[in-house]
This record gives structure tokens, C-alpha cells and sequence, in this order.
């Protein structure tokens, strides 16, 4: 069964400043990735996703996430911050075969942004 | 497409009354999953249907929930009776999942804004 560890449960940082969230994961192949974000009150939205190709994924938001494969680990960056980035940050993994189709998301990650 | 549509956004009800919550999928999306989310556990899934066809409902955590899919459209998470406990923001999300061929797309799931659920 996959599994997600995000490391740091609160990230703060001043508005304009670089970001990078951690994800690690295990999984015996290579893994479907994703990254949500979720702002105060609402559902999960979808910021980006890795199925094959490309080990850096450009999403939304101005957001990207670079697979490495080496280190397990899918990061979220984004190089300048901006206040409405504020949110709940989940990274999660689904298996790329046998056919569960299930992801299994991380604990999350909040982010607070400092003017 | 208007995503995935869930009602109502916000439940208050005592303990002991029957709740249901409501969720409509992206449609042709053949999967549809129900999760909680609380503090203490955050983002729990309770059960997940394909085809309209419950296929695991392990994570449903008592006899008092249950979920019905009657058509690809329309979902229910039903808890009878309630308790404080349940207290939480319940989401649904759904994905084309299962019987879609040649597309990764299958595992990308799309959430409603989720019901949060006040049990006194």
C-alpha cells in the first residue's frame, strides 16, 4: 500500500518570499502524484498532477512540483508568495497500476503567509 | 460543468437525529468517493463507488453510516442516529475512475465544497 508523509505540519512565510512544501512517499513503482490546496472553507482543489513524463509539472496558481524519484519525494514550489496563497496544503499518491484507483492523501501542510 | 455539487453546505442537528448529505458528480464520472474531515484524523475516506457499485466501504467507521449510489448522478451519506462525534466537514469528490480507457485522467479526483456537520 502507498503512503504520504508530509513533514511539516505549518510553514510560515513573509509575502513575496519563495515556497516549497515537502512530500515524500513510498510506493513500489512510480506513483501517480498530486497536490491540492484547500483555503478556509472550501473543498479541495486540484494545484497539479504527475502521471509520466516531464519530472517538473507546472500547475496552476503559479505553482510547480518536481518529481525525484531518487528521493521519493514530490515538492511543491512556487517562487514568490503571495497573501491569498494562505491555505491547507495536501500532497497525495495513487497507485499508476493494479487498478485500485484510490489516493491516499498526506496530513497536509498549512501554510500562513506574513505581509 | 458546474463540479462536483454537494448539499446542504452546512448541517446543524442533534445528536440523535438522522442526517443526510447529498452529492452530485461531474457528469461522466464513474467513480464518486465520500471523505471526512476533522482535525484529529484529517482527511479520512469512508467509502467509494464505481459504477454506481459500492466497492470498499472500510473506512465507513460505524453500522450508523451508510451510503447509497441509486444512478450515476446522485449519492447519499445517510448516519442514523447521529453524535457529537460525527461532528465534521464531509466531502465527496469524484473521478472518471474505473471503465475509462486510455487516459490517465481516470485518478485525478475533483472535490464539492463539502457539508460541515454540527452535531449537539
Amino acid at each position: 500500500a502507498q503512503s504520504v508523509t508530509q513533514p511539516d505540519i505549518h510553514i510560515t512565510v513573509s509575502e513575496g518570499a519563495s515556497l516549497e512544501l515537502r512530500c515524500n512517499y513510498s510506493y513500489g513503482a512510480t506513483p501517480y502524484l498530486f497536490w491540492y490546496v484547500q483555503s478556509p472553507g472550501q473543498g479541495l482543489q486540484l494545484l497539479l498532477k504527475y502521471f509520466s513524463g516531464d519530472t517538473l509539472v507546472q500547475g496552476i496558481k503559479g505553482f510547480e512540483a518536481e518529481f525525484k524519484r531518487s528521493q521519493s519525494s514530490f515538492n511543491l514550489r512556487k517562487p514568490s508568495v503571495h497573501w491569498s496563497d494562505a491555505a491547507e496544503y495536501f500532497c497525495a499518491v495513487a497507485p499508476a497500476s493494479g487498478g485500485s484507483y484510490i489516493p491516499t492523501f498526506g496530513r497536509g501542510t498549512s501554510l500562513i503567509v506574513h505581509p | 460543468d458546474a463540479g462536483v455539487i454537494q448539499s446542504p453546505r452546512h448541517e446543524v442537528t442533534e445528536m440523535g437525529q438522522e442526517v443526510t448529505l447529498r452529492c452530485k458528480p461531474i457528469s461522466g464520472h464513474n467513480s464518486l468517493f465520500w471523505y471526512r474531515q476533522t482535525m484529529m484524523r484529517g482527511l479520512e475516506l469512508l467509502i467509494y463507488f464505481n459504477n454506481n457499485v459500492p466497492i470498499d466501504d472500510s473506512g465507513m467507521p460505524e453500522d450508523r453510516f451508510s451510503a447509497k449510489m441509486p444512478n450515476a448522478s446522485f449519492s447519499t451519506l445517510k448516519i442514523q442516529p447521529s453524535e457529537p462525534r460525527d461532528s465534521a466537514v464531509y466531502f465527496c469528490a469524484s473521478s472518471l475512475g474505473w471503465g475509462t480507457s486510455g487516459t490517465q485522467e481516470k485518478e485525478t479526483q475533483y472535490f464539492g465544497p463539502g457539508t460541515r456537520l454540527l452535531v449537539l
